[in-house]
């Protein structure tokens, strides 16, 4: 596709659920990156992968957030046991081939936790 | 964390006018990027400045890098209505970028 592509764009879970958000990056980028934004904040760094390995993980705020990337290119980010503090919109980005580039973000997962 | 910390939090101008956004940063970095967000969604890449380069030019943006101080500095010229928008520093110091908590700019039309 033309953009990273994230889907669902609304997702409402209750506490204590499973979620899965999926990111389908730019095509051919090897670089993929999942940022959470509460309001009124900047997106806080989780995960960068490189190809199919996490390269720098030191964002996930606890074993709750898993993600993968298998093939090099979707990449899903996992939430068990959703809390409430969960909710935020969860941003995926990508880049040609990493570090020190400019980054092409999705339009975000709106994540609600009842 | 939050390293880069813009300056201010929010500005209101009229249409015509040029808009300045200030961004403050803690440790040495490769380069530094700035962000549009419309409606919290979404981030565009606007301008990127390596470390080594003093200032950048893209079309109405100017942006500034002082090492030294640890700042940064983006001018909007000539501002529109459709500039409206949240606009985040981001710093890059490794494997990944680290966002401030960004500058809402309302232009009023």
């Amino acid at each position: 596709g033309a953009g990273v592509s994230q889907t669902p764009s609304n997702k409402v879970t209750e506490k204590g659920k499973y979620v899965e958000l999926r990111c389908d990056p730019i095509s051919g980028h090897t670089a993929l990156y999942w940022y959470r934004q509460s309001l009124g904040q900047g997106p806080e760094f989780l995960i960068y992968f490189q190809g199919t390995g996490a390269a720098d993980d030191s964002g996930l705020p606890n074993d709750r957030f898993f993600a993968v990337r298998p093939e090099g290119s979707v990449s899903t980010l996992k939430i068990q046991r959703t809390e409430r503090g969960d909710s935020a919109v969860y941003l995926c980005a990508s880049s040609l081939s990493g570090t020190g580039e400019k980054l092409f973000f999705g339009s975000g997962t709106q994540l609600s936790v009842l | 964390s939050q390293q880069g910390e813009e300056d201010p939090q929010a500005l209101s101008i009229q249409e015509g006018e040029n808009a300045t956004m200030n961004c403050s940063y803690k440790t040495s970095i490769n380069n530094l990027q700035w962000y549009r967000q419309n409606s919290g969604r979404g981030l565009v890449h606007l301008i990127l400045i390596r470390s080594n380069e003093r200032e950048k030019h893209s079309g109405r943006l100017r942006v500034t890098l002082d090492t030294s101080k640890k700042s940064s500095s983006l001018l909007i010229t000539a501002s529109r209505a459709a500039d409206t928008a949240s606009y985040f520093c981001a710093t890059d110091a490794g494997n990944k970028l680290v966002f401030g908590a960004g500058t809402i700019l309302r232009v009023k039309s």
